[in-house]
């Protein structure tokens, strides 16, 4: 298993500001994903942040409104740039290991957005 | 289109009665399927994939490729099993998850 933390857990900001959050995990892991959920609405995959190179975006995302960083294997950044009230989210990171089971993804506890 | 689909947003019941969370999933393919939980005030969690046919916490989940549904069950409803509950899909050769939009359990006493 992995054991993820999230900074920060929550934040209110302003619109056309720009908030950065930080997932850490315990272990050296080679996938680290960020999704978000919107109010009331299922988990979507923003994108796929692999450590050596650029993040993989999932359709409907771009880097310049998204941008993160994976400078090693336990560590990732995503930037949420030129917030808007429709940024308003729970941002969560989770990572995959691979057991007998096979693949597993764990979450972190996920950053509550409020963008006013 | 890879799609998963949990028609219920809320299932309501007491305790002691048998429980079934649908889950419908759409693949051209085959997929893997998972149930994560979460808790109220708990991060999002596994709870129990496909291809382990394992019960966990008292529940299943069996794959039925020709319904295409992937539906959890308990026979025995308690009121810890409160909780959001979220089916997934991985299709194969990706790492990605595809999710519903999940099922709120209430198990009343």
């Amino acid at each position: 298993s992995a054991v993820i933390s999230q900074k920060p857990s929550r934040d209110i900001c302003q619109r056309g500001t720009s908030l950065t959050i930080q997932c850490q995990v315990d272990s050296q892991v080679t996938m680290m994903f960020w999704y978000r959920q919107q109010p009331g609405q299922s988990l979507t995959l923003i994108a796929t942040a692999n450590q050596g190179s650029e993040a993989t975006y999932e359709s409907g995302f771009v880097i310049d409104k998204f941008p993160i960083s994976r400078p090693n294997l336990t560590f990732s950044t995503l930037t949420v740039s030129n917030m808007s009230p429709e940024d308003s989210s729970i941002y969560l990171c989770s990572v995959e290991t691979r057991s007998d089971s096979g693949e597993t993804q764990y979450f972190g506890p996920g950053t509550r957005l409020l963008v006013l | 289109a890879q799609r998963v689909t949990q028609p219920e947003k809320l299932l309501s019941v007491f305790k002691g009665a048998p429980v079934e969370l649908k889950c419908n999933y759409s693949y051209s393919g085959s997929p893997e399927l998972f149930w994560y939980v979460q808790y109220s005030r708990q991060r999002l969690q596994l709870l129990l994939r496909h291809i382990s046919r394992e019960s966990i916490k008292g529940f299943t989940a069996d794959l039925n490729k020709g319904e295409t549904s992937f539906h959890l069950k308990k026979p025995f409803a308690q009121e810890e099993d409160s909780a959001m509950y979220y089916c997934a899909l991985r299709g194969y050769n990706t790492d990605k998850l595809i999710f519903g939009t999940g099922t709120r359990l209430q198990v009343f006493p």
